[in-house]
This record gives C-alpha cells, sequence and structure tokens, in this order.
C-alpha cells in the first residue's frame, strides 16, 4: 500500500525558517515524482511544484520559485518542503502527493497534511 | 499558465439528484484532466485521471468526460457521502493548476 506520512503541526514567528517531511513507503520512492501543494484557510488547492527523488531535479510553480526549497533524503524515502525565511501569509495546510501517470500525472496518493501555522 | 475555469462554485442538490461539474482549460490540453474529491476536514482524493479514468475503489456513480478544453464531471444519483469539494486539474503541463473548486451539498 503506498502510504505517505508527513510530519506533525507546526507553529512559528515571522522570519523564522522551517522543514517539513513527508515520508514514503509501499513503493519505489525514487520512481515517481514527489509534489508539494498548498491550501490555506478555507480555499482552494495550489500546486507548489515537485521533486524527482532519484535525481533530486526540480520544478517549482513560478509562484512559489524563490520562496521555498524541496530536497530529498533517499536513504530515508523522505522529502521535504523548507522556508528559510517564513510569513504570515505561510499560513496553510501543506500536502504532499505522488504523481502517477503520463505527462506530469496526476496525484495519486497524498500525505495527511502538514498544518502550518506563522503568528508573531 | 493553463488557467482552469470551474463552475459552479456551489451546487445544493438533492440526494438521488445528478450533479454535473464543468471545467474549461484556457488551452488544449488533450485528456490531461484530474478530479479530486476533498470531504470536510479530510485529504484530497484522486478520483479520476485521464478525464474519464475512474480510479480503483471509487464508486461508478461517478463519471467524466470531455477533451481537450471542456470537461464535466457528472454525479449520478447523488449520495450524503458525496458532500465535498471537488476540484479539476490540470496535469498536461507545469505548472499544474487547479480549479477553483466546487463546493456540493446536500
Amino acid at each position: 500500500e503506498v502510504q505517505l506520512v508527513q510530519s506533525g503541526p507546526e507553529v512559528k514567528k515571522p522570519g523564522e525558517s522551517l522543514r517539513i517531511s513527508c515520508k514514503g513507503s509501499g513503493y519505489g520512492f525514487s520512481s515517481y515524482w514527489l509534489g508539494w501543494v498548498r491550501q490555506k484557510p478555507g480555499k482552494g488547492l495550489e500546486w507548489m511544484g515537485l521533486i524527482n527523488p532519484g535525481t533530486s531535479d526540480t520544478i517549482y510553480s513560478p509562484s512559489f520559485q524563490g520562496l521555498v526549497t524541496f530536497s530529498v533524503d533517499k536513504s530515508t524515502n523522505t522529502a521535504f518542503l523548507q522556508w528559510n525565511t517564513l510569513r504570515a501569509s505561510d499560513t496553510a495546510i501543506f500536502f504532499c502527493a505522488r504523481h502517477y501517470g503520463s505527462s506530469y500525472g496526476s496525484l495519486d496518493s497524498w500525505g495527511q497534511g502538514t498544518p502550518v501555522t506563522v503568528t508573531a | 499558465d493553463i488557467q482552469m475555469t470551474q463552475s459552479p462554485s456551489f451546487v445544493s442538490a438533492s440526494v438521488g439528484d445528478r450533479v454535473t461539474i464543468t471545467c474549461r482549460a484556457s488551452q488544449a490540453i488533450s485528456n490531461y484532466v484530474a478530479w479530486y474529491q476533498q470531504r470536510p476536514g479530510e485529504v484530497p482524493t484522486l478520483l479520476i485521471s485521464g478525464a474519464s479514468i475512474l480510479q480503483t475503489g471509487v464508486a461508478p456513480r461517478f463519471s467524466g468526460s470531455g477533451s481537450p478544453t471542456d470537461f464535466t464531471l457528472t454525479i449520478n444519483t447523488l449520495q450524503p457521502e458525496d458532500v465535498a469539494t471537488y476540484f479539476c486539474q490540470n496535469y498536461f503541463d507545469v505548472p499544474l493548476t487547479f480549479g477553483g473548486g466546487t463546493k456540493v451539498e446536500i
């Protein structure tokens, strides 16, 4: 069974840094791109970008380019989403999801989400 | 970026009704459209990929159609457990883009 398990809720202050994680199991972790999706409170879904766990190649949505960093640790089948400087507007739930299928792939398996609250 | 314009944004229907949600892409994207269901407080789940391919375990009352710019998600015989927000998504090109969502209530 494909599983993506994310790290727990975070409460941070503006200006702080943060790294959240997403651990994959039940499939060949390095064989499928891993995407990140943001959902602000009461709002829709926004695709942030993806990482190829096998090569660490990344594609960022222009809306998130330069604001976040994707990385991966193949030895633990874990992907990371990192901020160097959080802002209050980063408050949201962040999901990791596996890309599957042709073209860039639909998102067929999702993590449970990591709520991030940024408040002074 | 490819814009995905989804309508309506809200639907109120009765149990047993047929519900139709549409999504229009700002350019041709072949059949690279997915539909997701997000029940209140839950994680999104993939219902349909390739515009019309029902995922394993998804109830057959859900169906998808359309190509290359206009797409439809149909829920036949609406059930109480279908209360959710539904999103379409382009995966033809990056950045992948979602429609704004359709909230379905009973």
